[in-house]
């Protein structure tokens, strides 16, 4: 299994700040057949269900506000929110899904300080 | 848009066994693999099973093997999951998903949730 780890486990950012969430995967999730990296993010506001983010590490889901961005390759990878609103407290978790069983980072809890 | 509705949930005793259903709106359900994932009470995402936009093609996670069934009825819109011989450690919420494609392990829309507590 690809083990998903995730840093900090918590992050408490003022309003327009920008936080920064790391995701680091036990193998490689770029693939050559596409030149891809099989990571995304998702959100997940409390008593919600997740919502999808980014996937391919950096495309940006339909209606995603340009706040939120996706970087990294290979194992390392980085979710970004550039200025940061009252809207965004949220957990976020990384995903792998180059391969079976899809395995979930443990959650980056992001509040307003 | 897309909407996908889980039911059956409840409370049920140890070693016993309990049906999750799954019914999908606003998308051409037969196009498209699915996905139940879910999360124990404060705790985070687990990725439970995986079934093709056919059936043809199903994946578990090992510790739900041989004891958890996916299945779908294109012509109902529905998936289903048939979790037996259920243990405490299976209580959570349970989430279907969409995958974005025919079969795609990327999850791109997620249902609100069944409950599932397992206790006697």
């Amino acid at each position: 299994d690809i083990g998903m780890t995730q840093s900090p486990d918590s992050l408490a950012a003022s309003l327009g700040e920008r936080a920064t969430i790391s995701c680091k995967s036990s193998q490689s999730l770029f693939s050559s057949s596409n030149n891809q990296d099989f990571l995304a993010w998702y959100q997940q506001k409390p008593g919600q269900s997740p919502k999808l983010l980014i996937y391919w590490a950096s495309t940006r889901e339909s209606g995603v506000p340009d706040r939120f961005s996706g970087s990294g390759s290979g194992t390392d990878f980085t979710l970004t929110i550039s200025s940061l609103q009252a809207e965004d407290v949220a957990i976020y978790y990384c995903q792998q899904y180059f391969n079976s069983p899809l395995t979930f980072g443990g959650g980056t809890k992001l509040e307003i300080k | 848009q897309v909407q996908l509705v889980e039911s059956g949930g409840g409370v049920v005793q140890p070693g016993k066994s309990l049906r999750l259903s799954c019914g999908a709106s606003g998308f051409i359900f037969s196009d498209y693999a699915v996905h139940w994932v879910r999360q124990a009470p404060g705790k985070g995402l687990e990725w439970v099973t995986f079934i093709s936009y056919d059936g043809s093609t199903k994946h578990y996670k090992d510790s739900v093997k041989g004891r958890f069934t996916i299945s779908r009825d294109n012509s109902k819109k529905a998936v289903y999951l048939q979790m037996s011989s259920l243990r405490p450690e299976d209580t959570a919420v349970y989430f279907c998903a969409r995958g974005r494609g025919s079969g795609s392990f990327l999850i791109d829309y997620w249902g609100q949730g069944a409950f599932v507590t397992v206790s006697s």
